[in-house]
Order: structure tokens, then C-alpha cells, then sequence
């Protein structure tokens, strides 16, 4: 049973570029959570997909956008990457009749803007 | 105000040692809560989770929490650790109020440093 996939594991852009990160969550599951976590920090919410839907949003600019296909597979899209935005993002799975708060994580794709 | 709050940056200990990482919630955060932990490089894992019921809950690797309603506490302990316990430790709960659970409140973090 595979977990939750994110790729790539690691890449470097340059200030003002784009970048799109992808994610499969985990067999079975329906919803897929994107969280932000700067070096030194917990994570923190960016938003929240479920029937091809952005359900839920964290207190991201709109430079932060994502998709959810019918796959249930999902990409966050960065643009106009700024220095700050370097981080592991993480994505997390989880079932939407599921468990309250209950997610299952990938092992995150590291940005580094440079 | 942060919704949860982890009092401790950095655990050392021995091995084979106690230890008890910190958490308190606050009002604003549904009273779910959860214990995830990120070894190096890696994302993070649940640990132990408390929906309801016994306020003394199990996890895996041998931890255990303890949800204390009174003080809004919900501390994390290992009555003996070893080597291979060292790695960050996230206490988090869902937002109250939103409409889905998947949103979730993570602390600081506590890094776990276990010394031979």
C-alpha cells in the first residue's frame, strides 16, 4: 500500500520564477492538505483540496495556487518566487469521512530560491 | 495567540532515560489532538492521537499522552528512550469551528536529542 508520494524530493529556483510541485496521496484517500514548514518551524497550512476543490485556505498570498485532478493526485503551483518562500513544503492525505485531523504526509519536496 | 503551544524548543537526555515533552491548547482549536514526529529529512508521522474517551492514550514506539482538560495540557512521555527516538516532535490539533478536520494547528516543535 503506497503512502503519500511527493516529487521532486528537492529543487532550486531563482527569485521571481514559477515552480509546481505534485503530490499522490495515499491509496484510498480523497483529500489532499498542502502545509508550508520553514526551517526551524512547525508547519503551517497553506490550503486544502477535495473534489477538485480548494475547500479550505491558510493565510497564503495568491501566488500560492493548486489543483486536484480526478485522480485525487494534486500540484501547488508557487509564482513569482520570492526568498522567503524557500521550505520543505509537505503534502498530507486523509480520508474526508475520516478520522478529525487525521493526516497522512509525504516525506515533502525542499524549494530553495536562490 | 498561538492555538498550540509546545513550551520546549530542545530535549537532551540520556538514554534509557524519562521524558516528557510539553503541549499546552488553547480555546481556539477543537479538542483533537495529535502528536506527529519528523525524523531528519523525512515528513512527519502521527504518533498517538486523542479523539475522546480515556485521557491516557498510546502511540507507537512506546509513547504515550496524557489529555488534561483543567490545565489544557497534553503532554507527551516515554518511560525510557533510546538513540533512535531522537527527532523533532510536533503537537498539533484542528482549527475549531472550520468545516473540515484536515486543517490542522501544529506547535513550534520540540527537537529530541537522546545521548548514549
Amino acid at each position: 500500500d503506497a503512502g503519500v508520494t511527493q516529487s521532486p524530493t528537492h529543487l532550486i529556483k531563482t527569485r521571481g520564477q514559477q515552480v509546481t510541485l505534485r503530490c499522490s496521496p495515499k491509496s484510498g484517500h480523497d483529500t489532499v492538505s498542502w502545509y508550508q514548514q520553514a526551517l526551524g518551524q512547525g508547519p503551517q497550512f497553506i490550503f486544502q483540496y477535495y473534489e477538485e476543490e480548494e475547500r479550505q485556505r491558510g493565510n497564503f498570498p495568491d501566488r500560492f495556487s493548486g489543483h486536484q485532478f480526478p485522480n485525487y493526485s494534486s500540484e501547488l503551483n508557487v509564482n513569482a518566487l520570492l526568498l522567503g518562500d524557500s521550505a520543505l513544503y509537505l503534502c498530507a492525505s486523509s480520508l474526508n469521512a475520516g478520522t478529525a485531523g487525521e493526516l497522512f504526509f509525504g516525506e515533502g519536496s525542499r524549494l530553495t530560491v536562490l | 495567540a498561538q492555538s498550540v503551544t509546545q513550551l520546549d524548543s530542545q530535549v537532551p537526555v540520556f538514554e534509557e532515560a524519562p521524558v516528557e515533552l510539553r503541549c499546552n491548547y488553547s480555546s481556539s482549536v477543537s479538542v483533537y489532538l495529535f502528536w506527529y514526529v519528523q525524523y531528519p529529512n523525512q515528513g512527519l508521522q502521527l504518533l498517538l492521537k486523542y479523539l475522546s474517551g480515556s485521557t491516557l492514550v498510546k502511540g507507537i514506539n512506546g509513547f504515550e499522552a496524557e489529555f488534561n482538560k483543567s490545565q489544557t495540557s497534553f503532554h507527551l512521555r516515554k518511560p525510557s528512550v533510546h538513540i533512535s527516538d531522537t527527532a523533532e516532535y510536533f503537537c498539533a490539533a484542528p482549527r475549531a469551528g472550520g468545516t473540515s478536520y484536515g486543517k490542522l494547528t501544529f506547535g513550534q516543535g520540540t527537537i529530541l536529542t537522546v545521548h548514549p
